[in-house]
């Protein structure tokens, strides 16, 4: 496997349901990021991870629970979600924070319908 | 804080025409900027980016894009385009801090 990669590719939950988001980067990266992406809307930054810390939760609901066990991996915990969570899930990783390793890399995503 | 303005939602062009995309963006610091490319049923894709120098910035698949400060823009073009570009385009703009703000997109068609 190269590059960043997301799994399931589809999701389809009850709002009652528990379910994951898997997330895995290949490229020795050490910050990961979490992204919704909603029709007609820009792309919303949810989490930032950098060397296995949270360093940005975007005033995200807590029934979205991020989990990073280390650089290559991010997860994200979903739990009585909302139809309007219904989205595009982006996971994306970078070499760094600073400006000049900042280029992010973007898994394919995972597509969530919330019934 | 940092916005940015993709004015046109779709822009349909003829294969071979040239094509500019419009990103304007407003921010109360330096800022940095990218343009990424998202292909249907995929993530996104760095195109270019400015970090400094030069303002003109060349990219991947025969996109540019120029830097002009004074308008805050950084529109993205390509002389001649291909079936192939048909796609999404989101501009994004990192000011202070680590957070990267993005467009709401353009989508690019483009017809024989």
């Amino acid at each position: 496997e190269t590059g960043v990669t997301q799994t399931p590719r589809h999701l389809v939950m009850g709002m009652t349901n528990k379910k994951s988001l898997k997330c895995e980067q290949h490229l020795g990266h050490n910050a990961m990021y979490w992204y919704k992406q909603s029709a007609k809307k820009p792309l919303e930054l949810m989490f930032v991870y950098n060397f296995k810390e949270q360093t940005e939760n975007n005033s995200v609901p807590s029934r979205f629970s991020p989990e990073c066990p280390n650089s290559s991996h991010l997860f994200l915990h979903l739990h009585t979600l909302q139809p309007e969570d219904s989205a595009l899930y982006l996971c994306a990783s970078s070499q760094g924070l600073a400006v000049s390793s900042y280029e992010q890399y973007f898994g394919p995503g995972t597509r969530l319908t919330v019934t | 804080a940092q916005s940015v303005t993709q004015l046109d939602s779709q822009v349909p062009v003829f294969e071979e025409a040239p094509v500019e995309l419009r990103c304007n963006y407003s921010s109360s610091v330096s800022v940095y900027l990218f343009w990424y490319v998202q292909y249907p049923n995929q993530g996104l894709q760095l195109l270019l980016k400015y970090l400094s120098g030069s303002t003109l910035v060349k990219g991947i698949n025969g996109f540019e894009a120029e830097f002009n400060k004074s308008q805050t823009s950084f529109h993205l073009r390509k002389p001649s385009v291909h079936i192939s570009d048909t796609a999404e385009y989101f501009c994004a703009v990192r000011g202070g801090g680590n957070k990267l703000t993005f467009g709401t997109g353009t989508q690019l068609k483009v017809e024989l």
